[in-house]
C-alpha cells in the first residue's frame, strides 16, 4: 500500500518567510510524529498527534512552529519568520498505534527545508 | 548522558562478513527499540524492532536487547555493499512511543 507522502520534498525560503510543510500518513494510522533531522545527527522529535489531539509538542523549538491535524489524516507544519538555524530535514512518521509503546513508526520521505 | 548512543564510526567490514553495531541507551528509554536504516539523502526506513530480552533474528538481520546492560545491538550477516549506509537506533519513551534516536553509526561494507 501507499506509505507516508510528504511535500513539498524541498523548499527554499527567505529568511523571515512563513513555510508550511504538508504530510499524509499511511491510511488508517491512528499516530502521527514531526522530527527534526539536522546533518549527521539522528531525529529529533517534534511534536505527536493521536487523531486530531495534538498530545505532545515538547519538542517544538519555539514559538514560530506551529503544527495541526484537523481531521485526524492530513498533518501540517508551519514555521512562521523562518531562521537559518530552522534550515534542516522535517520528517513525518505514522503509527498504527494508539499510543501504547512498542508500535512501529514508518517514515516518509522528508521535506529538506534550506532558509537562505 | 545522552538518551541513546551509538558510536558514530564510520565501521568498515568486507563483503561476507558480520557487522556488528550497538547501541546503549539511559533509563528515560523504554522497553521498545527500533533499528532504522538511511541511505544518504533518504528518509529512515524500519528493519527490525525489538521489545524483549534476547534475540530476534529477521533474514540476514538479528537484534540483541539486554535490559540489565541497557544495551540493543543489530548483527548484519553475509553483509553486502548495498547495506552501506547510516544504521539509527531508536528507543521509545513516554506514552505514545515518540522515538528518541541515535546519532547513526555509518557501516561501510567493502567488496
Amino acid at each position: 500500500g501507499a506509505g507516508v507522502s510528504q511535500s513539498p520534498r524541498y523548499k527554499v525560503a527567505k529568511r523571515g518567510q512563513d513555510v508550511a510543510l504538508r504530510c499524509d500518513p499511511i491510511s488508517g494510522h491512528v499516530s502521527l510524529f514531526w522530527y527534526q533531522q539536522a546533518l549527521g545527527q539522528g531525529p529529533e522529535f517534534l511534536t505527536y498527534f493521536q487523531n486530531e489531539a495534538q498530545l505532545d509538542k515538547s519538542g517544538l523549538p519555539s514559538d514560530r512552529f506551529f503544527a495541526e491535524r484537523p481531521e485526524g489524516s492530513v498533518s501540517t507544519l508551519k514555521i512562521q519568520r523562518t531562521q537559518q538555524e530552522d534550515s534542516a530535514v522535517y520528517l513525518c512518521a505514522s503509527s498504527p498505534s494508539l499510543g501504547d509503546l512498542g508500535y512501529e513508526q514508518y517514515f516518509g520521505p522528508g521535506t529538506r527545508l534550506t532558509v537562505t | 548522558q545522552k538518551e541513546v548512543e551509538q558510536n558514530s564510526g564510520p565501521l568498515s567490514v568486507p563483503e561476507g562478513a558480520i557487522a556488528s553495531l550497538n547501541c546503549t541507551y539511559s533509563d528515560r528509554v523504554s522497553q521498545s527499540f527500533f533499528w532504522y536504516r538511511q541511505y544518504s539523502g533518504k528518509s529512515p526506513e524500519l528493519i527490525m524492532s525489538i521489545y524483549s530480552n534476547g534475540d530476534k533474528e529477521d533474514g540476514r538481520f538479528t537484534a540483541q536487547l539486554n535490559k540489565a546492560s541497557q544495551y540493543v545491538s543489530l548483527l548484519i550477516r553475509d553483509s553486502q555493499p548495498s547495506d552501506s549506509a547510516t544504521y539509527l537506533c531508536a528507543g521509545g519513551v513516554e506514552y505514545g512511543n515518540k522515538l528518541v534516536f541515535g546519532a547513526g553509526t555509518i557501516l561501510r561494507v567493502k567488496s
